[in-house]
Order: C-alpha cells, then sequence, then structure tokens
C-alpha cells in the first residue's frame, strides 16, 4: 500500500535561518506531489506542485521554494525564514488529476 | 476559476444528533468534489468524494454527501454524531484542467456536546 512520510513532525527556527522540509511517498511510482500551508482561519492554500522529476510549478510568490530530486521525493525550502513563514505545512500526492489527495501528518513550523 | 465556501466557521451539536455541513462551490462544469477531515496536529483524510454518477455518495465513519447541481452544493451529512467526529472538516472542488490541483474550503470546526 501507499505511505507518505512528512518530517520533521514540529520545527522551530529563527528569523533569517535556512529551511528544509522533506516529504518521501512510497508504494507508487510517478506521482503528482503538493506542498500546502495551512495557517489558523484560512483554509490551505496551494504552495507547490510536481507532475514529474524536476518539474515544480508554484502557486503563490513567497519567500520559499520546492524541488523534486527523485521521482518520490518532495523538498520545501527557505534560504532565510520570515516571521510569515511560520504556519503547518502539509505535503500531499495523488495518482492523477482525477484522484483525491493523500496527506502526509505535515509539519508544524514556527519561526521566531 | 473554482471556488469553495463553507459557510460555517464552527458548529456545535450534541452527541447523538444529526449534522450537515454546508459547502458551495464555483465552476462552470461539473467538477470533482471532497470532503476531507483533520484532526488536531494531523493531516487531512479523505472522507467521500464526487466525481460522476449517483448524486449521493457514501463515506467512511458513516459520512454521505449529496451533489446538487441547481444549488453548486456538495454538503456534508451524518444521522448520529459520536464524540469522535469532533474535528475540523474541509470542502476541496478541482477539475480537469486543474492537474489535480484542489481548491479547499476554509473548513468549518464541529464540536460534540456530551
Amino acid at each position: 500500500s501507499q505511505t507518505i512520510h512528512q518530517w520533521p513532525a514540529t520545527l522551530v527556527q529563527p528569523v533569517g535561518s535556512p529551511l528544509s522540509l522533506e516529504c518521501t511517498v512510497e508504494g507508487t511510482s510517478n506521482p503528482n506531489l503538493y506542498w500546502y500551508r495551512q495557517a489558523a482561519g484560512r483554509g490551505l492554500q496551494l504552495l507547490f506542485y510536481s507532475v514529474g522529476i524536476g518539474q515544480i510549478s508554484s502557486e503563490v510568490p513567497q519567500n520559499l521554494s520546492a524541488s523534486r530530486p527523485q521521482d518520490r521525493q518532495f523538498i520545501l525550502s527557505s534560504k532565510k525564514l520570515l516571521l510569515s513563514d511560520s504556519g503547518f505545512y502539509l505535503c500531499a500526492w495523488s495518482v492523477s488529476y482525477n484522484s483525491p489527495l493523500h496527506f502526509g501528518n505535515g509539519t508544524r513550523l514556527t519561526v521566531t | 476559476a473554482q471556488s469553495v465556501t463553507q459557510p460555517d466557521i464552527h458548529i456545535t451539536v450534541s452527541e447523538g444528533a444529526s449534522l450537515e455541513l454546508r459547502c458551495n462551490y464555483s465552476y462552470g462544469a461539473t467538477p470533482y468534489l471532497f470532503w476531507y477531515v483533520q484532526s488536531p496536529g494531523q493531516g487531512l483524510q479523505l472522507l467521500l468524494k464526487y466525481f460522476s454518477g449517483d448524486t449521493l455518495v457514501q463515506g467512511i465513519k458513516g459520512f454521505e454527501a449529496e451533489f446538487k447541481r441547481s444549488q453548486s452544493s456538495f454538503n456534508l451529512r451524518k444521522p448520529s454524531v459520536h464524540w469522535s467526529d469532533a474535528a475540523e472538516y474541509f470542502c476541496a472542488v478541482g477539475a480537469p484542467e486543474s492537474q489535480g490541483n484542489l481548491i479547499f474550503g476554509k473548513g468549518t470546526k464541529l464540536s460534540v456536546k456530551p
């Protein structure tokens, strides 16, 4: 069966420090991969999605970037964190455009 | 572009009572529709989905939802709520041209009174 792993679960980082969140999917090939951010009372905001290795689409201009170095690995990064980057980050995958998203357990990022 | 509205930010129901969570969408054709549930500090779990066919769809944990094209709605229902249903519920809409990107509503937080 397919599983998705996202780490770390929680992270506290000072302003200006770099960020790297990792997500891996097991049990499927060539999944669509997604990074969402969830802020309190604001629902889920799609940050990046990828339909293949090296193919990244950004939905919102921001201080973050994403990379997909391997088929089932999706990384969210920042060179310098801002206070506004705090939030709950969720990685997700889907088989295709018309199939449901499957979410990881999320990373709670606090920028201090 | 598609959009989703969940009019109720917070709903409280008594255990054993029925539940209906509202969801309205905006999209020119028939979208793909989903309901997800999120427990505190956790990821989202799919409850049910609608792609086509029967407008009443059954999901996990005793939930069902009905797609009403005339009202652009996809309301989630459960006949008898359990305390373990307390969570946040998200409606989402997708479209074939959107590469699987879902647009989520802002969520409805459900509290259950004993």
